[in-house]
């Protein structure tokens, strides 16, 4: 079976740091490029970042740029997302996702990131 | 970063046919962009139903359609059914980074 669990996500102050993390497994993650797809409350879906199968790759929505860092492991077949400065904007359910995909479309379940005073 | 365009809200009748749009701020949309449309209905992740314009998966349902038309991107329901109510969305890639759009509410009534 597959499996993408994410977790890491909580309530942080403005200016605060979060890493997110996400187990994958029953699929062979080391093949597929990873994303990080976020939704706030109520809105629609937004890309964040991805990555490509070795790491070496990787590409941001620019209003993260510069504030968070998408990292693998393939040995462990997670993956990372460390947050810094966080805004309130920021503020969305984190799903991880090899979607887009031509060929698989797996989704966590998605975890909560709550950036407030 | 480019903006994606969608109807924020279409409406269709069961059995009827609708197509959704997505536009992008630089320009015409291309195969280029290698578009995906996702459906998402209330409390469930998104799941993805066409790539690279017009191509389905095996989980896709035959009466979802893609296309290019009018410098736009589509995506073609015909013969709608009560459970194709839900948020659409496209994702358009820019040579590296993916955008969304922001999403067709659409309802069947």
């Amino acid at each position: 079976e597959v499996q993408l669990v994410e977790s890491g996500g909580g309530l942080v102050q403005p200016g605060g740091s979060l890493r997110l993390s996400c187990a994958a497994s029953g699929f062979t993650f080391s093949n597929y490029w990873m994303n990080w797809v976020r939704q706030a409350p109520g809105k629609g879906l937004e890309w964040v970042a991805n990555i490509n199968q070795d790491g070496s790759e990787k590409y941001y929505v620019d209003s993260v740029k510069g504030r968070f860092t998408f990292s693998r492991d393939n040995a462990k077949n997670s993956l990372y997302l460390q947050m810094n400065s966080l805004r309130a904007e920021d503020t969305a359910v984190y799903y991880c996702t090899t979607s887009p995909s031509t060929s698989i479309d797996y989704w966590g379940q998605g975890t909560l990131v709550t950036v407030s005073s | 970063q480019a903006v994606v365009t969608q109807e924020p809200s279409l409406t269709v009748s069961p059995g009827g046919t609708v197509t959704l749009t997505c536009g992008s701020s630089t320009g015409a949309v291309t195969s280029g962009h290698y578009p995906y449309w996702f459906q998402q209905k209330p409390g469930q992740v998104p799941r993805t139903l066409i790539y690279d314009t017009s191509n389905k998966y095996s989980w896709t349902p035959a009466r979802f359609s893609g296309s290019l038309l009018g410098g736009k991107v589509a995506l073609t329901l015909s013969g709608a059914q009560p459970e194709d109510e839900a948020e659409y969305y496209c994702l358009l890639s820019y040579s590296g980074p993916w955008v969304f759009g922001g999403g067709t509410k659409l309802t069947v009534l």
